[in-house]
């Protein structure tokens, strides 16, 4: 029950676009499209963006998209906002009912 | 509006035990799996244990496995995790989240456990 891995920072100017990777492996990521993403604000409980790699939960902007290659995922946020500012995790099904988080990624908003 | 509150953390001792709930409202609770997940301080979160809707299906993180029990009351609408054998490394928020579609699409917000000496 590795932790997938995800970069510890990522960063991104006002308008732009940020992709956030997470990779697992053929036993995660790679095997099944049951991996979701979740933003954190500081002192908050995570809030669902994205499931099964690529649908939004209603409500959610659609300048949240995420997509897989292989044993690796990504979330993509275009249009850049100061509000996005927050701790991004991915999070997959691992086999044997149990599941895995990625380490989570801070994103700073310049 | 679906609704989770955790309730039960607290202080305890290393080698101690304590039982968290989690009070589910605004929602049909028998259908769904439910998860807990945990955060200890400053770091990221962690995938803690997991029940289908009867409790028939189990499964738990392997730093838990034998020390914590995930169990619900379909009648109460509440979800619980009894720990024992606490540890210092168990000190964390604990969340306990609905799941759907392999999704964690509802969450409480958190109760604290904080295990020392």
């Amino acid at each position: 029950q590795s932790a997938l891995t995800q970069p510890p920072s990522v960063s991104g100017s006002l308008g732009q676009s940020v992709t956030i990777s997470c990779t697992g492996s053929s036993g995660d990521v790679g095997s099944y499209n049951r991996v979701s993403w979740y933003q954190q604000p500081p002192g908050a409980a995570p809030k669902l963006l994205i499931y099964e790699v690529t649908n939004r939960p209603s409500g959610v902007p659609d300048r949240f998209s995420g997509s897989k290659s292989g044993n690796t995922a990504s979330l993509t946020i275009s249009g850049l906002q100061a509000e996005d500012e927050a701790d991004y995790y991915c999070f997959s099904y691992a086999g044997s009912y149990t599941m895995v988080f990625g380490g989570g990624t801070k994103l700073t908003v310049l | 509006e679906a609704q989770l509150v955790e309730s039960g953390g607290g202080f305890v001792q290393p080698g101690g035990s304590l039982r968290l709930s989690c009070a589910a409202s605004g929602f049909t609770f028998s259908p769904y799996w439910m998860l807990w997940v945990r955060q200890a301080p400053g770091k990221g979160l962690v995938w803690v244990s997991r029940m289908n809707s009867d409790g028939s299906t189990i499964s738990y993180a392997d730093s838990v496995k034998g020390r914590f029990t995930i169990s619900r009351d379909n009648a109460k609408s509440t979800l619980y995790l009894q720990m024992s054998s606490l540890r210092v490394d168990d000190t964390a928020a604990y969340y306990c989240a609905r799941e759907s579609y392999y999704a964690l699409e509802v969450w409480g917000q958190g109760t604290t456990v904080i295990v020392s000496s």
